[in-house]
């Protein structure tokens, strides 16, 4: 019973570097989610996916990009990686394109860069 | 924007005590309500959905809500140190997508 399954769960990046998330879900939700939390920040969100093909920008998009791969997959990519994104990156879904169901999370990727 | 608040805390209140937990939001039009529970390194778990105004109660916790007011609360009876974890209280955006906007969460310590 899986849930919201991310990867890796820490990475550690040197400045101007590529990575990206990767984020599944086992629980045939339509939409998916990335947000970042930083101390004092609260939750935030990156970019969200309300449905399979879908993409749309959240409250702080800039410096990254993500895909929709199918119903079950959503990843972030940092193309260049900065010292600003260094923070815990949050994947959720939810079974409701309306958003007026439960997001699930995953265990997060903690994210330093140098 | 839209606003999500909760009260800065932290919060500290003894074993057993209850502990209430208040968050005001701007969105007069919000329709579904949640809080989440977050233990220190770990990820967000719901702890209550609400939909409508008054009451809900699941075990120990009781979350009540005021559309008019624009307020929603989360109250934890017979607090227990295990409670001891940051709340964030999620409030869904109206309109036709499906976000969520949070509030920064407030901090609980409950003392044996």
């Amino acid at each position: 019973n899986a849930g919201v399954t991310q990867t890796p769960k820490f990475q550690v990046l040197k400045t101007g570097q590529s990575m990206t998330l990767q984020c599944a879900q086992d629980m045939n939700h339509n939409s998916m989610y990335w947000y970042r939390q930083d101390p004092g920040m609260g939750l935030r969100l990156i970019y969200y996916s309300a449905s399979e093909g879908t993409t749309d920008k959240g409250e702080v998009p800039n410096g990254y990009n993500v895909s929709r791969l199918n119903k079950r997959e959503f990843s972030l990519r940092l193309e260049s990686a900065a010292p600003s994104q260094t923070s815990v990156y949050f994947c959720a879904s939810s079974s409701s394109p309306t958003g007026d169901k439960p997001q699930h999370f995953g265990d997060g990727t903690r994210l330093s860069i140098l | 924007q839209k606003e999500v608040e909760q009260n800065s805390g932290p919060l500290s209140v003894p074993e057993g005590a209850i502990a209430s937990l208040n968050c005001t939001y701007s969105d007069r039009g919000s329709q579904s309500f949640f809080w989440y529970r977050q233990y220190s390194g770990k990820s967000p778990e719901l702890i209550m959905s609400i939909y409508s105004n008054g009451d809900k109660e699941d075990g120990r916790f009781t979350a009540q809500l005021n559309k008019a007011s624009q307020y929603v609360s989360l109250l934890i009876r017979d607090s227990q140190p295990s409670d001891s974890a940051t709340y964030l209280c999620a409030v869904r955006d109206t309109g036709a997508n499906s976000k969520l906007t949070f509030g920064k969460g407030i901090t609980l310590s409950v003392r044996p």
